[in-house]
């Protein structure tokens, strides 16, 4: 079956350490998104990649770096300098055509600074 | 910037009645789409209804129906017939009409669902 898959479902991170957040999709999507979502905040766009080998910030990319070195995958490092990263995040991906516009979305991680 | 405003942060309605959420948005252009995603408490996001703005005719999936009116930058979306599994948290959400971009959120709206 197609879809997105993000792991791990659930990630504890100590301060100051960096966690990287796993988002894999086998849609051949050229596009894939991170967001993060916090209570009352709907979601926020933190980076995106349109195609491989590249990718921009969106509102909220302070603290976090990703890569996009295959198609499939899109990986996002929540970094140290990332002042308050306990928060749920939803991977997604997209196409431009094929009568499909709608972004595709992975099941989350939640990820919690202990 | 696009901006997509949900002014309703709660909203209950009974079994069987119907209930309107509503969304408004912000833009410049004139071609983009328009989306309303649920989300269950398993948190997955799962799309409800989409529209394309050149279309003037309202979408509907069977229970499910907009309230498209452009000029006024509005997309309300009504369930019809409320079921316990509507329960959710709503997303309204714009996507500009080129390229491959990124969809624009809103803050949501948690649906109640009372018995």
């Amino acid at each position: 079956d197609g879809g997105i898959t993000q792991s791990p479902k659930y990630l504890f991170r100590k301060e100051g350490q960096n966690v990287t957040l796993s988002c894999e999709q086998n849609l051949n999507h050229d596009a894939m998104y991170w967001y993060r979502q916090d209570p009352g905040q709907g979601l926020r766009l933190i980076y995106y990649s349109q195609i491989v080998n590249d990718f921009q910030k969106g509102d909220i990319a302070e603290g976090y770096s990703v890569s996009r070195e295959k198609k499939e995958s899109f990986p996002l490092t929540v970094t140290s300098a990332q002042k308050n990263p306990t928060a749920f995040y939803l991977c997604a991906s997209s196409t431009p055509g094929g009568g499909s516009i709608e972004a595709f979305f992975g099941q989350g991680t939640r990820l919690t600074v202990v | 910037a696009q901006t997509v405003t949900q002014s309703q942060p709660e909203m209950s309605v009974q079994e069987a009645e119907t209930v309107t959420l509503s969304c408004t948005y912000d833009t410049s252009e004139s071609d983009y789409y328009l989306f309303w995603y649920k989300q269950p408490p398993s948190r997955q996001m799962i799309l409800v209804i989409r529209q394309e703005a050149y279309k003037q005719q309202n979408a509907t999936e069977n229970r499910f129906s907009v309230n498209f009116q452009k000029a006024a930058k509005s997309f309300s979306l009504k369930i019809s017939d409320s079921q316990l599994g509507d329960a959710a948290m709503y997303f309204c959400a714009y996507r500009r009409w080129a390229g491959n971009t990124p969809l624009v959120f809103g803050k949501g709206t948690r649906l109640s669902v009372i018995a």
